[in-house]
Order: C-alpha cells, then structure tokens, then sequence
C-alpha cells in the first residue's frame, strides 16, 4: 500500500489530453514539492517534472504539472504513442522523515 | 555529462549481506544528498534510504532499517548500500539518485539499476 494514490492505468488516443493525479496527505504533499518520473519499458525512472510544475531541460511543454491542497496532477497533451510508459510522483513526507512514492500509473496510448 | 553508475548486485540467499556501490561523475558530488530507491519485479518505485551531502544525516524506510546502512565517501565520489540479513522481499533492482532529501528539486538524475536477487 503505497502513501501516494495513483490510478493504475490511464489510456488516451494520440494526440488527445491525459491527466494522471497523484493523492496525499498534509505531511506529505500538503507540505512538500511533488515530482514526477517517467520509466519507459525496461529503463530507469526519468525526472519529468519537479517542485510542482517545474520542467528539467529537454522535458517538452507537452508535459506540466500542478498541486492543490493534499493532491497533485501531471498533465500531458499531444500524446504519442513513445509516451507509453509508467509514472510515478513522489515527494518527502515531513512526519516520517522519508521520501514517499505513488504506486506508479501506466499510460496506454491507443 | 551527470552519471551514476551501481554496481554490486547479484545472487545472494536468505540472511546473507550484499554491498551496492554507486559511482557518481560530471557534478560536485560532496553537496548533493544521494538515495537509493529499489523496484521489486512487477511494482512500483520503493524509497529504501537517502543521506546528506556531508553523510551527517541519513534516512532509511522502515522496512529496511537495522538493516541496511547507506554511506558515502565523498572523496572517492561513491554511495555505497551495506545490505545484510537479506530477505526474499528484498529482490528489486536497486537505483541511486540524486537528491532525495527533502522534495526540493526531486531526484534529478538516476542510474541504470543493478539487481539483487534474494533466494535459497
């Protein structure tokens, strides 16, 4: 049972809008930045978004993020079918003194 | 170009003590705190431990604490994960990252993961 609640699965046609949320707790993202990480099939997790809704360099503005109170959301429009993969978000969990993570969302782009 | 690189993994059976090492390059390895964060067959992305820039505070997730104990020798630009009286719950792949105390900035880069597989 992970901290963090992720839907499992998410499906959108190429092209189109998918919106993947992450929920929490006031410890958790209540308090703290969320990230979020992209693993593609059979590769290490890769930085996506940070704080919030910062991209790292190289991360297309197809991809955004966003927080309100206790939840977050990453958001990714235009899809391609090369977006297949699995995301996470995790962030700190100031009661525990622990880094917590969803338990990841796999994206199908059908 | 930022690298990490773990190795150490392998077969190792029940109770039994393994040691991960993860060779940084391409950033100041002494002011940035590490983690490793493992990924059991099928799951989701598990935090396991992280330490401070200077190794003065270290973290670790209750399922692995007395343990395991993470460490760092900044002069030598290496995280290292002492892993003993092992369990079958503990087979993942096992990632280092960096950063990963406290939210600011995520964990920007991550290595390629070496496994560790615990069984008799």
């Amino acid at each position: 049972q992970s901290v963090l609640t992720q839907p499992p699965s998410v499906s959108a046609a190429p092209g189109q809008k998918v919106t993947i949320s992450c929920s929490g707790s006031t410890s958790t993202i209540g308090n703290n930045y969320v990230s979020w990480y992209q693993q593609l099939p059979g590769t290490a997790p890769k930085l996506l978004i940070y704080d919030n809704n910062k991209r790292p360099s190289g991360i297309p503005d197809r991809f955004s993020g966003s927080k309100s109170g206790t939840s977050a959301t990453l958001g990714i429009t235009g899809l391609q079918t090369g977006d297949e993969a699995d995301y996470h978000c995790g962030t700190w969990d100031s009661s525990l003194s622990a880094w917590v993570f969803g338990g990841g969302t796999k994206l199908t782009v059908l | 170009e930022v690298q990490l690189l773990e190795s150490g993994g392998g077969l190792e059976q029940p109770g039994g003590s393994l040691r991960l090492s993860c060779a940084a390059s391409g950033f100041t390895f002494s002011i940035y705190a590490m983690s490793w964060v493992r990924q059991a067959p099928g799951k989701g992305l598990q935090w396991v431990s992280a330490i401070s820039g200077s190794g003065a505070s270290t973290y670790y997730a209750d399922s692995v604490k007395g343990r395991f104990t993470i460490s760092r020798d900044n002069s030598m630009n290496t995280l290292y994960l002492q892993m003993n009286s092992l369990r079958a719950e503990d087979t993942a792949v096992y990632y280092c990252a960096k950063g990963g105390v406290g939210a600011t900035g995520g964990m920007d880069v991550w290595g390629q993961g070496t496994t560790v597989t615990v069984s008799s």
